[in-house]
């Protein structure tokens, strides 16, 4: 199984210029995650989704978007880039429901310098 | 509101040493779910342990092990005889049930490095 699937793995942007970061995961979780890990800091909560068409915003969500067209897709768009945004970005899914609160499974990480 | 803190931000011991590592945890709901991440010097996050609040049976695997503890309010991680591959970063997480969002909550890790 592929899990939880992330690119780019690495990017540089210049200040102002958007990109989106892609993430895609094969498990069928309904819940999915988007992290940012600025260097020698925890993790911190960017977006969220609790399925297919349903977004919500986390701790940090100025400065992106996102959207959940499928179950399987969560792409997560930088608009207008700034040096703030440099960090590592990972996405991850869990299981949720019925089954209560499943671990989060990580990509690999996206390191964005801009 | 839900919290996790590792006060313990960077931890050195020698190889073979046994190592603990704290996690405590806020929260009002009642059903909920505590796991333990590694992130070794590569960067990806590697899971552990999750742990619903129902259960407070210690648990072995190996050279780790976890104690939960309601009454502390603590989850805290045992390495045993430790090695130069346990170096990574460790996080201690709190997961809310499903109807509440599903969110989770990170503390802010704590580094561990084994000297050989």
């Amino acid at each position: 199984n592929a899990g939880v699937t992330q690119t780019p793995k690495f990017r540089i942007l210049k200040i102002g210029q958007s990109m989106t970061l892609q993430c895609t995961q094969d498990m069928n979780h309904n819940y999915m995650y988007w992290y940012r890990q600025d260097p020698g800091m925890g993790l911190k909560l960017i977006y969220y989704s609790v399925g297919a068409g349903i977004t919500d915003k986390g701790e940090v969500p100025n400065g992106y978007n996102v959207s959940r067209s499928t179950t399987e897709d969560f792409p997560l768009r930088l608009e207008l880039a700034a040096p703030s945004q440099t960090s590592v970005y990972f996405c991850a899914s869990s299981y949720g429901k019925g089954q209560g609160t499943g671990e989060l499974f990580f990509g690999e990480g996206s390191r964005l310098t801009v | 509101a839900q919290k996790v803190t590792q006060a313990q931000t960077e931890i050195s011991v020698v190889e073979k040493e046994d190592v603990t590592l704290d996690c405590v945890y806020e929260t009002r709901d009642t059903t909920y779910y505590l796991f333990w991440y590694k992130q070794p010097p590569s960067g990806e996050l590697v899971f552990l342990i999750r742990r619903n609040s129902f259960d407070e049976q210690n648990e072995i695997s190996g050279r780790y092990s976890w104690n939960f503890q309601k009454s502390t309010s603590s989850f805290n991680f045992t390495i045993t005889a430790s090695q130069v591959v346990d170096s990574a970063v460790y996080f201690c997480a709190l997961g809310r049930r499903p109807n509440t969002g599903n969110q989770f909550y990170f503390g802010t890790g704590t580094s561990l490095t084994v000297i050989p």
